[in-house]
């Protein structure tokens, strides 16, 4: 039972370099969502997805894109990577609407940027 | 007033103890809550989820006092495995949860 698939686990980049994080559930969840957490810092929501897509601004959006083409699939793009965007990703899932369902989170991704 | 408030700690217990960690919330329109462990630089992991008064699992208990506009979590026989950081998680609009930076327990040989 894979449930929320990150990839790559780890990846170091230089500044100005692009990347995509592709984050993948198999329980045919609907809503997603991609998070980063800096040391000793809570999760911050970047953006999120409550259908295939659709697409969603959270807290911390800038300098990142998303897409969610298919219902099983969300990624989370650096057009232009920065050294303030070095933390660690983590994107989750959730059945319906988190009024009344918890998320379920892959392992991270872990991203450097130099 | 922040949405989540949680006494960082760290708590560092002896193996055995019981120990308890209070959070408050400021949406009093939340309807569910979730506490979540997460251990160093791992993903959170759900532990309970609360959706009335309380919820207990074995050696953890959540109350709930929507009153008061907090929830807590009491984790009884504690052992070294229960070392973490934990995560009290209120439901806020239906599409978001906001995560606060959590309580940090040691439990201790």
């Amino acid at each position: 039972n894979a449930g929320v698939t990150q990839t790559p686990k780890f990846r170091v980049l230089k500044t100005g370099q692009s990347m995509t994080l592709l984050c993948a559930q198999d329980m045919n969840h609907e809503y997603m969502y991609w998070y980063r957490q800096d040391p000793g810092m809570g999760l911050r929501l970047i953006h999120y997805s409550v259908g295939e897509g659709t697409t969603a601004k959270g807290e911390v959006p800038d300098g990142y894109n998303v897409s969610r083409l298919k219902k099983q699939n969300f990624l989370l793009g650096l057009e232009s990577a920065a050294p303030s965007q070095t933390s660690v990703y983590f994107c989750a899932s959730s059945a319906t609407g988190v009024s009344n369902q918890p998320q379920h989170f892959g392992d991270g991704t872990r991203l450097s940027i130099l | 007033r922040k949405e989540v408030e949680q006494d960082p700690g760290p708590f560092n217990v002896p193996e055995g103890a019981t120990v308890a960690f209070n959070c408050t919330y400021s949406n009093s329109a939340s309807q569910s809550f979730f506490w979540y462990r997460q251990d160093c630089r791992k993903e959170p992991k759900l532990l309970m989820s609360v959706y009335s008064s309380g919820n207990e699992d074995g050696r953890f208990t959540a109350q709930l006092n929507r009153a008061s506009q907090y929830i807590s979590l009491l984790i009884r026989d504690s052992k070294l495995s229960d070392s973490a950081t934990y995560l009290c998680v209120p439901s806020g609009s239906a599409r978001q949860l906001t995560f606060g930076s959590g309580t940090q327990l040691t439990v201790l040989p």
